[in-house]
């Protein structure tokens, strides 16, 4: 059984620019999370998906969006990159709301720069 | 939402025990308390959850008294690799909630040797 894995480690992406981050999800899992997570603070919840629709937002601009695929992987969007959005992105996947659960599974995360 | 308070940071030595208290005093009659550790440059991992009473694993155990408006975070005999970044989080029944976790700042433990 794989983890949650990320792609890529590591961006570095000028300011105005977009970028597109990808998240597979443990299998079985059907639900996936985005989070971003600044230097020093606690991650902040960007939006969930489960079974390819959006499940809940949190308070981050319409440029940021994502996809959930039918194999459950995922990918995060982020158009016209701000300085501020410089910041650790993780994914979580977890079976989803009805298990009663809030244990998710976190991949490593994506180090994003903007410069 | 139900805010958490939890110390910034806490000091311990290997082999010690490590009690690190959230409170949250304005908690709803629906909400659960979690824990998460990270590690740097680690994603949060799920330590435990619980709605009242004494939960414990394999890991941790988490105290919750009565009025349920703090909880207790115990990691028993705890090594150098217990060094993370602890989050205790109080929100709606995942059922409810969409199973979304709301993060405050944490507590930086260090353990030495």
């Amino acid at each position: 059984e794989t983890g949650v894995t990320q792609s890529p480690t590591h961006l570095i992406k000028t300011r105005g620019q977009q970028v597109t981050l990808r998240c597979s999800s443990q299998s079985g899992h059907n639900t996936v999370s985005w989070y971003q997570q600044a230097l020093g603070q606690g991650p902040q919840f960007i939006f969930q998906y489960y079974r390819e629709e959006e499940n809940g937002r949190g308070n981050f601009p319409p440029r940021f969006s994502g996809l959930q695929f039918p194999n459950y992987s995922s990918e995060l969007n982020v158009n016209a990159l701000e300085l501020d959005d410089s910041a650790l992105y993780l994914c979580a996947s977890s079976l989803g709301r009805l298990e009663g659960s809030y244990e998710q599974y976190f991949g490593p995360g994506t180090r994003l720069t903007v410069t | 939402l139900a805010k958490t308070t939890q110390p910034i940071s806490m000091d311990s030595y290997e082999g010690q025990e490590v009690n690190i208290t959230c409170s949250h005093n304005n908690i709803a009659t629906n909400d659960y308390i979690t824990w998460y550790q990270q590690f740097p440059s680690q994603g949060p991992r799920f330590i435990i959850q619980g709605y009242k009473t004494k939960v414990t694993n394999e890991v941790a155990s988490l105290f919750i008294p009565a009025d349920r408006k703090s909880s207790t975070l115990s990691l028993p005999r705890v090594s150098l690799s217990d060094t993370a970044v602890y989050y205790c989080l109080v929100g709606d029944a995942p059922e409810a909630a969409g199973n979304k976790l709301t993060f405050g700042g944490g507590t930086r433990v260090l353990v030495k040797p």
